[in-house]
Formats: C-alpha cells, structure tokens, sequence
C-alpha cells in the first residue's frame, strides 16, 4: 500500500531537547511538507520541499529544520529555539507543488514538550 | 493576499439532518479547491476537489460541493449525516503549479447530536 509514515505517533522530550520527527513516503511524491496543527490555527507550513536536497521556509520556521537527503524521506527536527514546541505535527507530499496536485497526509506525531 | 476563510468554527447537526459548511476564498483568480476532513488525532483525509467544468462535484462518504465563482464559496454538503461524520473539517485552495502548496481555512469543528 503507498501512503506517509510518521513516527511516532506520541512523542515526548524535555524542554531545552532537540528532537527529530520522520516522515516516509513511498508514493513517488516529489514535493513534501511538514504542517504545525494547534486548536483554532487550521494547518500552519513549517517547511517544504521539491527535489532532494532542497527545502523552502513556510510561514513558521522559525525553530525548526529538515533534510530531503532521499525523495522518500523529509525528517523534522524541533530545536531548543522554538519557543512553544508542543503540537500536533503532520507530514504531507504531493506529486508537486501547488495547482491542481493534491496533498496526502500522514497520520500526524504528537509533540509534548514539558 | 491569498486566503480561505472557513466562516463557522463549530457547527451542531442532529443525525440524518442535512449539513452545509461555508468555505470562501480570496484569489485574484479562481483556484483549485479542496476539501479535506481530518478525525481526532489523524491526519487529513481528502473529501473531494474542483479544478474546472461542473459546478457540482461528488466525493466520498456522501459528501458534495458546489463551486460559486460569483460568490467566491465552495461550500460542502450532505443530505444526511451520520455520527461518523463528526470531524474538523477543511477547505483548501491553491493557485499555480509550483506555488508553495495548499492554504488552508481555519477549519469547522462538526459536532452531530443524536
């Protein structure tokens, strides 16, 4: 079956840690996403990416990295510098960007940072 | 700037009652739009999609949409709920092949009474 893959589901750190999240694809998917989801916020875009070893800013990146080393692969990493880290996080990828490609998603990582 | 406003941020349906929920979008030029419908820590399923032709488009779980160019809405329906339909529901719309993906609404919280 293709589909995302996140892991873990929960996830929990303490403050001051960095910690990874991974996101797997096996769609053949070029473009991939990582969203920040909190109560009434919608979906924020954290990063993206089109092509391996390239990535863009979303409109909250602040804190936060990636890597595209592999078409298949896009992890997260939420750094010390991020101020409210806890948040339900989901991965996303399409066959490209924007226009009429929609975007599947991943089953989501919960992120509790105490 | 490019938006999508989901106007209700909960909505409360009696089951078997009909559903309608309000999606309005922002574009200089009529978008791709989406519906997508998300279950408590899940990530996001995609309901249905209008890229062009019929106003009217079909998708699963029962759900239609229909396209307003004149009103910039392309709001969600189904003639009769069931209590499995009780989600967070969003619309999405994106312009261009190689923008920076989808922007997403805010959201409608459906909540069915039974």
């Amino acid at each position: 079956d293709g589909g995302i893959t996140q892991s873990p589901k929960y996830l929990f750190r303490k403050e001051g840690q960095n910690v990874t999240l991974s996101c797997e694809q096996n769609l053949n998917h070029d473009a991939m996403y990582w969203y920040r989801q909190d109560p009434g916020q919608g979906l924020r875009l954290i990063y993206y990416s089109q092509i391996v070893n390239d990535f863009q800013k979303g409109d909250i990146a602040e804190g936060y990295s990636v890597s595209r080393e592999k078409k298949e692969s896009f992890p997260l990493t939420v750094t010390s510098a991020q101020k409210n880290p806890t948040a339900f996080y989901l991965c996303a990828s399409s066959i490209d960007r924007g226009g009429p490609y929609e975007q599947y998603f991943g089953p989501g990582t919960r992120l509790t940072v105490t | 700037a490019q938006s999508v406003t989901q106007p209700d941020i909960h909505i409360t349906v009696s089951e078997g009652a009909s559903l309608e929920l309000r999606c309005n979008y922002s574009y200089g030029a009529t978008p791709y739009l989406f519906w997508y419908v998300q279950s408590p820590g899940q990530g996001l399923q995609l309901l249905l999609k209008y890229f062009s032709g019929d106003t009217l488009v079909q998708g699963i779980k029962g759900f239609e949409a229909e396209f307003k160019r004149s009103q910039s809405s392309f709001n969600l329906r189904k003639p009769s709920v069931h209590w499995s339909d009780a989600a967070e529901y969003f619309c999405a719309a994106s312009l261009l092949v190689g923008a920076d993906g989808l922007t997403f609404g805010k959201g409608t919280h459906l909540i069915i009474q039974p």
